[in-house]
């Protein structure tokens, strides 16, 4: 099975700021990797898949990048709406497994 | 805009079957995989398993020899089985479409394994 390890843990910025989350996997993805964004009480929502592409109606604030066994979601600028759990994860290999998400809270 | 809706008992008794059904509406049930993923409080997510609409299965090793994953194209629905619970299991299970990426979700029900 196949760990996924994200970091940090927490990760604190400001409104207007830009984030960056990583996710490392153990073994390469060959670029299939997606991000979850999860609220408190709700599903978690799809953002991007295939490392890079956008899921419908995710706006373009919203980022992602990486090959081989590192990857990076970003934020480029946190509106309140952002305020969430990230989860990353991965589907190169069965089962899928997820990372065990990046908290971004308000600074 | 695809709705998903999980259905089930609250509560469970150790060593009992969990039963949970997704019912799919404002789209068709056809021509796409259904997953089942679950979250224990305060934990990441655990994929479970998927079932195609044509009834191909595929599950987690970690939990294979304990779930069935059935779907029933008539009622645009498809169905969890985990059998020999115990208080590991409890956790918030979400049915969602698609295998592996899931791009539509149901809003969770919270299942407790507890006497």
């Amino acid at each position: 099975e196949i760990v996924m390890t994200q970091s940090p843990a927490t990760l604190s910025v400001s409104p207007g700021e830009r984030a960056t989350l990583s996710c490392r996997a153990s073994q390469s993805l060959s670029g299939h990797l997606a991000w979850y964004q999860q609220k408190p009480g709700q599903a978690p929502r799809l953002l991007i898949y295939d490392a890079s592409t956008r899921a419908t109606g995710i706006p373009a604030t919203f980022s992602g990048s990486g090959s081989g066994t590192e990857f990076t979601l970003t934020i480029s600028s946190l509106q309140s709406e952002d305020f969430a759990v990230y989860y990353c994860q991965q589907y190169n290999d069965w089962p899928p497994t997820f990372g065990q998400g990046t908290k971004v809270e308000i600074k | 805009q695809v709705q998903l809706q999980e259905s089930g008992p609250g509560l469970v008794k150790p060593s009992e079957t969990l039963s949970l059904t997704c019912t799919v509406s404002s789209g068709s049930i056809s021509n796409h995989y259904w997953s089942w993923v679950r979250q224990p409080p305060g934990k990441t997510l655990e994929w479970i398993g998927y079932v195609h609409s044509s009834g191909t299965t595929g599950y987690n090793p970690s939990l294979t020899s304990r779930v069935t994953i059935s779907v029933d194209t008539s009622k645009s629905q498809f169905s969890l089985r985990l059998t020999s619970v115990t208080a590991a299991d409890t956790a918030v299970y979400f049915c969602a479409r698609g295998s592996p990426v899931a791009d539509y979700w149901g809003q969770g029900a919270l299942v407790t394994v507890s006497t």
